[in-house]
């Protein structure tokens, strides 16, 4: 299985911040990643495809870039809705793989 | 707009089998692939398999054979069936259109399984 390391597990931040999230893959899986976010109580949400495009409906204050294995997700401008968990997933190779979570806290 | 919400018992014992059913309004099972995904504090997301509008599956090799997954074309649903349960299966299920990518979820359903 291709192993997802996310980093950090958790970070504070405020209003207007921007943030920075991190997945590194354990093997080449080109552009085939997905970030999804996480409200407590609630199923994830797919927010981006193939690390940088955008799902429909999802604001331009998120963003994705790749660079070999590693994965960069960034909010540019923190939002109240914003406080969540997020979540990497890889579909390059089944069985799919998440990556352990990184919690947005104020 | 597709919508899924799955079903099932809430609790289980353990060496038992976990069965849950998820609905789907909006779609037709016919088409696209239907997968299972859960999420326990321990393991985090899980992918448990997909069946496909065909009824081809694929399962994640984790789970040792003890998966089955089935299409109901007359009712518009798939189904999970994980087999000899222990306490690790306790878990948040969530049923979810896509094969590997996840587009749209169910609102999930606990299933604990304990004597």
């Amino acid at each position: 299985d291709v192993h997802m390391t996310q980093s950090p597990s958790s970070l504070s931040a405020s209003i207007g911040d921007t943030v920075t999230i991190t997945c590194q893959a354990s093997q080449d899986i080109r552009s085939s990643l997905n970030w999804f976010q996480q409200k407590p109580g609630k199923a994830p949400k797919l927010l981006m495809y193939g690390a940088s495009s955008l799902e429909t409906g999802v604001p331009s204050r998120f963003s994705g870039s790749v660079s070999g294995t590693d994965f960069t997700f960034t909010i540019t401008g923190l939002q109240p809705e914003d406080f969540a968990t997020y979540y990497c997933q890889q579909y390059d190779n089944l069985p799919p793989t998440f990556g352990g979570g990184t919690k947005v806290e104020i | 707009q597709v919508q899924l919400q799955e079903s099932g018992p809430g609790l289980v014992k353990p060496s038992e089998t976990l069965s849950l059913t998820c609905a789907v309004s909006g779609d037709s099972v016919r088409s696209f692939f239907w997968s299972w995904i859960r999420q326990s504090p321990g393991k985090g997301l899980e992918w448990i398999g997909y069946v496909s509008h065909t009824g081809s599956t694929n399962y994640n090799p984790s789970l040792r054979g003890r998966v089955t997954m089935s299409l109901d074309t007359s009712k518009n649903q798939f189904s999970l069936k994980l087999a000899s349960v222990t306490t690790a299966d306790t878990a948040v299920y969530y049923c979810t259109r896509g094969k590997a990518t996840p587009y749209v979820w169910g609102p999930g359903t606990l299933a604990t399984v304990s004597s």
